[in-house]
């Protein structure tokens, strides 16, 4: 298995463009995450779906938005991206109930110049 | 804002030796995990401890949990370089929403 797989792995945007961050799972998990890494601030919770065709905020939601296309999968946008929006990118998935923890992707590392 | 915050937020030490980091959180839990993150990676789980357990063993990890002083500590016992990463302890919020404190840096030096 796979397990949690982010694409693309590394991207550089010019301020104002858009673009989507992709992820999917195959394990069957209800519940995905996106989090943002950021130097000495640990992960912040961006969007979350406790399962599909369910969105909900995190902490820190105001430039992004979401979609669960399906069980497997779930996607950022990012519709006009600003400095602030570089950092590293992570998706995570969960099965609530049958365990507590999450499984994460790889990560994206995105710059917006 | 970040349940969780874990002290130092660095720490270096000789292979061999033991490494202890330590968490606080806000709010009470009904359990609390540790993650490893290697260098460029994303975050491994590597042990829960649930709010009626006060210390757990998974190898050379040892996890305590005092949830009157609302903290946790994690013990690595004889480091090896493998151990260099960044560790993070994570809580669970009423609303399925899992928080991680800032992490601390460890450097296993050979």
């Amino acid at each position: 298995n796979a397990g949690v797989t982010q694409t693309p792995k590394f991207q550089v945007l010019k301020t104002g463009q858009s673009m989507t961050l992709q992820c999917a799972q195959d394990m069957n998990h209800n519940s995905m995450y996106w989090y943002r890494q950021d130097p000495g601030m640990g992960l912040r919770l961006i969007y979350y779906s406790a399962s599909e065709g369910t969105t909900d905020k995190g902490e820190v939601p105001n430039g992004y938005n979401v979609s669960r296309l399906n069980k497997r999968e779930f996607s950022l946008r990012l519709e006009s991206a600003a400095p602030s929006q570089t950092s590293v990118y992570f998706c995570a998935s969960i099965s609530r109930g049958a365990s507590e923890k999450l499984f994460f992707g790889s990560g994206t590392q995105l710059s917006v110049l | 804002s970040q349940q969780g915050e874990e002290d130092p937020q660095a720490l270096s030490i000789q292979e061999g030796e033991n490494a202890t980091m330590n968490c606080s959180y806000k709010t009470s839990i009904n359990n609390l995990q540790w993650y490893r993150q290697n260098s460029g990676r994303g975050l491994v789980h590597l042990i829960l401890i649930r709010s009626n357990e006060r210390e757990k063993h998974s190898g050379r990890l040892r996890v305590t949990l005092d949830t009157s002083k609302k903290s946790s500590s994690l013990l690595i016992t004889a480091s090896r370089a493998a151990d260099t990463a960044s560790y993070f302890c994570a809580t669970w919020s009423n609303d399925y929403k899992l928080s991680f404190g800032a992490g601390t840096t460890v450097t296993v030096r050979a």
